[in-house]
Formats: C-alpha cells, sequence, structure tokens
C-alpha cells in the first residue's frame, strides 16, 4: 500500500505566523510519531499518539506546538507564533504497534520561518 | 535518559568495496531495540536494518549486517560490495520499550560512494 505520506513538502512563512503540517499515516497503523530534524543533526521526537490520544507529548519544546489525531488516522502538527528558530524538516512515521515495531517515515516537510 | 553517539560524521567508501559505520549507545537498560536508518537527500528515512537486544545472532540483510555488541554498547553497520545508490547520510537509532515509543537518534554519518 501507500507509505506514509506528508503535505506541504516545503513551506515558506514569516515570523509571527501560523503554520499546520500534515501527515497521513500508512493505513491501518494505530501509532503515529513527530520528529523534528534541523541541519545537520539527526531527528529529534516531539511526539506521539497511539489512536486520537497524544500517549506522550514530553518532545514538544513548548507551548506554540500541538497536535491532533482526531479520528485516529491524519494527524495536524500546528505551530504558532512561529520564529526564526522553528525552521527545520518536520518527519511523521507511523508504525503498526508501538513494542518494538519498525517505524516507517514520510518525506517531511521543510519548515522555513522567514 | 538514552544517548546515541556517532563519531564518524563522514566516511567514504570505492564502489564494490566495504564500509563499516560506528555507533555507540548509553543505556541502563536490558532489553531495546536498534535501527540503522538512512537518509537520502529526498529527506526519507528509509530502515536498513533492525536488532533486538535479546538476540545473540547478529542481523543481516543482503549486503548490510551489523556487529551488534551489548556489553561493549556498540551497534556497528557493514555495508559490503558498495553501490552508488548507497551514498547517503546513514542515523543509528536507539528505542526502549518501557519509557515510551520514542526513536532516539545518533548525529548521522555522511557516506560518499566514490566510482
Amino acid at each position: 500500500g501507500a507509505g506514509v505520506s506528508q503535505t506541504p513538502s516545503n513551506k515558506v512563512t514569516e515570523k509571527g505566523k501560523y503554520v499546520e503540517l500534515r501527515c497521513d499515516p500508512i493505513s491501518g497503523h494505530t501509532a503515529l510519531y513527530w520528529y523534528r530534524q534541523s541541519l545537520g543533526q539527526g531527528p529529534e521526537f516531539l511526539i506521539y499518539f497511539q489512536g486520537t490520544g497524544a500517549a506522550d507529548d514530553s518532545g514538544l519544546p513548548n507551548d506554540r506546538f500541538f497536535a491532533v489525531r482526531p479520528e485516529g488516522s491524519v494527524s495536524t502538527l500546528k505551530i504558532q507564533r512561529t520564529e526564526r528558530g522553528d525552521s527545520a524538516v518536520y518527519l511523521c512515521a507511523s508504525s503498526f504497534g508501538t513494542s518494538g515495531e519498525t517505524q516507517y517515515f514520510g518525506p517531511g516537510t521543510r519548515l522555513l520561518v522567514l | 535518559a538514552q544517548t546515541v553517539t556517532q563519531s564518524q560524521p563522514e566516511m567514504s567508501v570505492q564502489e564494490a568495496e566495504t564500509v563499516t559505520l560506528s555507533c555507540t549507545y548509553d543505556t541502563s537498560e536490558s532489553d531495546y531495540y536498534l535501527f540503522w536508518y538512512k537518509q537520502p537527500p529526498s529527506r526519507q528515512m528509509i530502515l536498513v536494518i533492525r536488532q533486538e537486544a535479546y538476540k545473540q545472532q547478529n542481523a543481516t540483510e543482503n549486503r548490510f549486517s551489523v556487529n551488534f555488541q551489548k556489553a561493549a554498547k556498540s551497534f556497528s553497520l557493514k555495508i559490503s560490495d558498495s553501490q552508488l545508490g548507497d551514498a547517503a547520510m546513514y542515523f543509528c537509532a536507539y528505542r526502549s520499550p518501557y519509557s515510551g515509543s520514542r526513536l532516539t537518534f545518533g548525529e548521522g554519518t555522511q557516506l560518499t560512494v566514490n566510482p
């Protein structure tokens, strides 16, 4: 079947604006993860959903970041009052379960805050 | 908290030769999972190989194999018969079955394959 998809592929915004990044997981995968990858670094965990609920949001850097998954499938990462330091690639991954299951990644959204 | 270290920011190999990428990790847990992911310029993270800590046998996937040394907390990736398509950034990652399901990644190793 289709892999994890993310939209948009690239997003340019101005400092202070609000952005939404979308993730479509692999069909049937109950777990969904968001990571942030700054230039030249490995991805860093932000939040993970099991079904509709956020099971672990300890990686969100501050209260400007929020994510939802209302129907247990598509997820949206929302960033308010964007700052230049938010510029990064935002990666989404999904897995069938959570206990040691392999996470499959999407192509990411590159966010640039001017 | 677990940490993952990749001490080689860049590596290069001649086509058809063998290269080994290093990874060490720090954990107090006895059961966990280790992964190698490949990230080409397209940004998509692709799973290369995975290893369960309880398994003594090293994982192998075609030209890719690992050397898992649990006592030394080392997890190196060996690529045999390197191909031009192997050129990418490689990330080592750790996953605990206890403290949530997050992956903890190393800093990555940029692999160049020379024709």
